[in-house]
């Protein structure tokens, strides 16, 4: 079954704004991962935090991991048309990861 | 970086016919397997995991029977839907994690349109 959930399901903004995506997740993880998927294609890893990290940034891309809340956000600033994709989150238990239902992200020029 | 490969990428079969997915680590040896299908506009759910050398683990809901997994390598998983009928159509993605890592390498993903 899906332990992660994300808000919002959908988020619509301007070219250059910033966009937060949430996640949520109900068990211990081991690490938990963003991924980003343009329509009909593939995954692309985007970023990995371990459990005992608590922020990671990578380019324009900023996740942080709060382990008591099971919670994670994404952050992707100064956002570019080409950012319009899926957002998965998926934890990783150790021996699988389960995604979230994802977030569809919708940057308008 | 560690690069995973699925063939075919589009495959178009009839209904009551068989079709073999391959999944394939290119340059690096992968001891777990892991296929997942996605549905239109929903997220990826796992069908079963598969270990080199031993039968593959599947997921609560999806048939052994219908779905054969086969890790006969460190570098190769295949997934065979047997009998595929039209709601078997969807995106097949395969991953795979070499020993010891933490991260899962996505293949491009297979779609399957069982007419």
């Amino acid at each position: 079954s899906q332990q992660g959930e994300e808000d919002p399901q959908a988020l619509s903004i301007q070219e250059g704004e910033n966009a937060t995506m949430n996640c949520s997740y109900k068990t211990s993880i081991n690490n938990l991962q963003w991924y980003r998927q343009n329509s009909g294609r593939g995954l692309v890893h985007l970023i990995l935090i371990r459990s005992n990290e608590r922020e990671k940034h990578s380019g324009r891309l900023r996740v942080t991991l709060d382990t008591s809340k099971k919670s994670s956000s994404l952050l992707i600033t100064a956002s570019r048309a080409a950012d319009t994709a899926s957002y998965f989150c998926a934890t990783d238990s150790g021996s699988r990861l389960t995604f979230g239902e994802g977030t569809q992200l919708t940057v308008n020029p | 970086g560690a690069v995973v490969s699925q063939h075919p990428s589009r495959v178009i079969c009839k209904s009551g016919t068989s079709v073999k997915i391959e999944c394939r680590s290119l340059d690096f040896q992968a001891t777990t397997m892991f296929w997942y299908r996605q549905f239109p506009k929903q997220s990826l759910m796992l069908m079963a995991t598969s270990n080199e050398g031993s039968k593959a683990t599947y997921e609560q809901g999806v048939e052994k029977d219908k779905f054969l997994i086969n890790h006969a390598s460190l570098t190769l998983s295949t997934l065979t839907v047997t009998s595929a009928h039209p709601e078997d159509s969807s995106f097949y993605i395969c991953s795979a994690r070499d020993l010891g890592g933490d991260e899962q390498y996505f293949g491009p993903g297979t779609r399957l349109t069982v007419t």
